[in-house]
């Protein structure tokens, strides 16, 4: 079956532009996870869904960073007035359970903020 | 008391080798201990996961031991090969996923 899948799979924008980062989870899971990741390190968690609402926020950095999952499917992460410091690696994953066990990532979206 | 800590940070191996990757991690509260690998461009792959009530769990050429006094668990890769050069991460959850710093590893021919 399909994995879960991310768009686009780069993205280069420049300082104080707008940029979303769609994710589409595995069919049925009902658990999605936003991460990043910085260059030769692990991935940081910024946000959890269980279906369309946020269950744990605590990851996001600062109020230019936003997600939302209105159909407890496809997510969208936005963020605003983008920064050099926000240039990462973006990371989805699902889970078929919210415990936090067996989530399995998407390829991610590599954001470059020039 | 979120943190993992893992190590080595880089691993080199002979074809056959069984190298040995360690996390440590503070928080009681952790229920879930998976590993992923990755490889250069892609998104982490999960490779095996165990709970604390148990203390090893194989999957293939993939070991995992669990301390749980001592808060630590790690991952033996058997028989390694060439394509299992990648990096590695561990990880430890209670809802969102806690990764370790990860471990470059290179098998050589």
């Amino acid at each position: 079956g399909a994995g879960v899948s991310q768009t686009p799979s780069n993205k280069v924008t420049e300082k104080g532009k707008y940029v979303e980062l769609r994710c589409d989870p595995i069919s049925g899971h009902t658990a999605l996870y936003w991460y990043r990741q910085s260059l030769g390190q692990g991935p940081e968690f910024l946000i959890y869904f269980q279906g369309t609402g946020a269950a744990d926020d605590s990851g996001l950095p600062n109020d230019r960073f936003f997600a939302v999952r209105p159909e407890g499917s496809v997510s969208t992460l936005k963020i605003q007035r983008t920064e050099r410091g926000d240039s990462a690696v973006y990371l989805c994953a699902s889970s078929p359970t919210g415990t936090g066990s067996e989530q399995f990532f998407g390829p991610g979206t590599r954001l470059t903020v020039l | 008391q979120q943190q993992v800590k893992q190590s080595p940070q880089s691993l080199i191996v002979q074809k056959g080798g069984i190298p040995i990757i360690n996390c440590a991690y503070e928080n009681t509260a952790f229920d879930y201990f998976p590993w992923y690998q990755q490889f250069p461009g892609k998104g982490p792959a999960l490779l095996i996961a165990i709970r604390p009530d148990v203390s090893e769990k194989k999957e293939g050429r993939f070991t995992i031991s669990f301390n749980k006094s001592a808060k630590q668990f790690s991952l033996h890769i058997m028989d390694s090969q060439p394509g299992d050069s990648a990096t590695y991460f561990c990880a430890a959850s209670r809802g969102k996923l806690i990764f370790g710093q990860g471990t470059e590893l290179s098998v050589k021919p």
